[in-house]
């Protein structure tokens, strides 16, 4: 298993500002995975963060918005830049222990922009 | 490209009925299947996952699951629910090496449990 610390757990934050969620990782892990679920909606895949190569961005993110950075096998962070309401969401971070092939996720980030 | 349909948006049982959630993958291969669980103000918890092998699936709190290739489904149950399975569920499909490239998630389907 793995055990996936995130900060902050939730945060309001004002239009045009950006905000640095981080996700923190018990082992190491090769990849690691950001998703939004926006409310009431289900989980939609942002990037994959691979350590040692940019992350892979899936159709409508894009890196201007959601900086990543994977600076070591346990560690990363999103970025959110420039945030307007249609932000407010729950960021969640997730990484696959490859062998076990699941997902493990953290308790997710929620973020309200006014 | 995968994808996963949960075609209940919301369902409501009574405490001590039975539940079944129905979960329609779309995948070219064989797919790895899961089904998670979020309680309101949670993460994602992991119910049961289908790689290979046996296609009834046993998990956590009493669940399981069935997956039936000819149907392209992968349907929760549990026999007797109670007031604290109530929460949303994700049903996922995995597709990659190991499964761990891309996980796609259905829409999920939010429990209510009344007494």
């Amino acid at each position: 298993s793995a055990v996936i610390s995130q900060k902050p757990s939730r945060d309001i934050c004002q239009r045009g500002t950006s905000l640095t969620i981080q996700c923190q990782v018990d082992s190491q892990v090769t990849m690691m995975f950001w998703y939004r679920q926006q409310p009431g909606q289900s989980l939609t895949l942002i990037a994959t963060a691979n350590q040692g190569s940019e992350a892979t961005y899936e159709s409508g993110f894009v890196i201007d918005k959601f900086p990543i950075s994977r600076p070591n096998l346990t560690f990363s962070t999103l970025t959110v830049s420039n945030m307007s309401p249609e932000d407010s969401s729950i960021y969640l971070c997730s990484v696959d222990k490859g062998a076990s092939t699941e997902a493990f996720f953290g308790q997710g980030t929620r973020l309200t922009v006014v | 490209a995968q994808s996963v349909t949960q075609p209940d948006i919301h369902i409501t049982v009574s405490e001590g009925a039975s539940l079944e959630l129905r979960c329609n993958y779309s995948y070219g291969a064989t797919p790895y299947l899961f089904w998670y669980v979020q309680s309101p103000g949670q993460g994602l918890q992991l119910l049961l996952k289908y790689f290979s092998g046996d296609t009834l699936v046993q998990g956590i709190k009493g669940f399981e699951a069935e997956f039936k290739r000819s149907q392209s489904s992968f349907n929760l149950r549990k026999p007797s629910v109670h007031w604290s399975d109530a929460a949303e569920y994700f049903c996922a499909v995995g597709a990659g090496s190991g499964g761990y490239q891309k996980v796609t998630f259905g829409t999920g389907t939010k429990l209510q449990v009344i007494p």
